[in-house]
């Protein structure tokens, strides 16, 4: 069965220091997510993407971050100067066009130092 | 910002009881309702899903709830398993393409 799957699955960085979670969304998908859950909280929306372009943000989803496709099948999300606030396990996810139901990659924990 | 509210962080139910997960919303915006399930160590994974015309949608075990005028959802698990022991998280689309989880339900289901 296909599956979203996410690189690495833990990252730890110095706060300032960039990072660029990857994803590959299933590949019949055209909608992608990105989210957050920071430990014990609720899992936030960050960013939809369709288009080749940025559907809808959060306000948490400031200009530190930025989420590109650049190819074919890779959804990346960059944190430019990360904070120590930004760690927390990103989860990427992907759907189709005509249903809402998203399919979860396994997560990215981040953790900033 | 808790647009999407799950009240209740844990619930045990006996393994063949029904487990009744509970979720409560304020944007009547909302138009469409996703309940996930979650793992440790994976993500969500999708559950079921009701839209806000209907009022009701099964699929097998499960059964979800709509009461737009409360601006409740509820998810029915029967028989409860203990495969079933998991997080659930509600979440709710607006118009847009944005969607709001709920903080999540800790399930246990005792054998």
């Amino acid at each position: 069965e296909p599956e979203v799957t996410q690189t690495p699955s833990h990252q730890v960085t110095q706060m300032g220091q960039e990072v660029i979670l990857r994803c590959v969304p299933i590949s019949n998908h055209l909608y992608f997510y990105w989210y957050r859950q920071i430990l014990g909280q609720k899992v936030e929306f960050l960013v939809s993407f369709y288009n080749n372009e940025i559907s809808e943000k959060s306000e948490i989803f400031d200009d530190q971050f930025s989420v590109e496709r650049p190819d074919g099948s890779n959804f990346t999300l960059k944190i430019r100067s990360t904070k120590l606030e930004d760690s927390a396990m990103y989860f990427c996810a992907s759907r189709v066009i005509f249903r809402y139901e998203q399919y979860f990659g396994p997560g990215t924990r981040l953790t900033v130092t | 910002d808790q647009q999407v509210k799950q009240n209740s962080p844990s619930l045990s139910v006996q393994e063949g009881r029904i487990s009744i997960l509970n979720c409560d919303y304020t944007n009547s915006m909302f138009d469409y309702f996703l309940w996930y399930k979650k793992y440790p160590a994976e993500g969500p994974t999708f559950l079921i899903s009701i839209s806000s015309i209907k009022d009701k949608n099964e699929d097998g075990r499960f059964t979800v709830f709509l009461n737009k005028s409360a601006k409740h959802l509820s998810l029915h698990i029967v028989p409860s398993q203990p495969g079933d022991s998991a997080v659930y998280f509600c979440a709710a689309k607006s118009t847009g393409n944005q969607f709001y989880f709920g903080t999540g339900t800790s399930l246990t289901v005792i054998p």
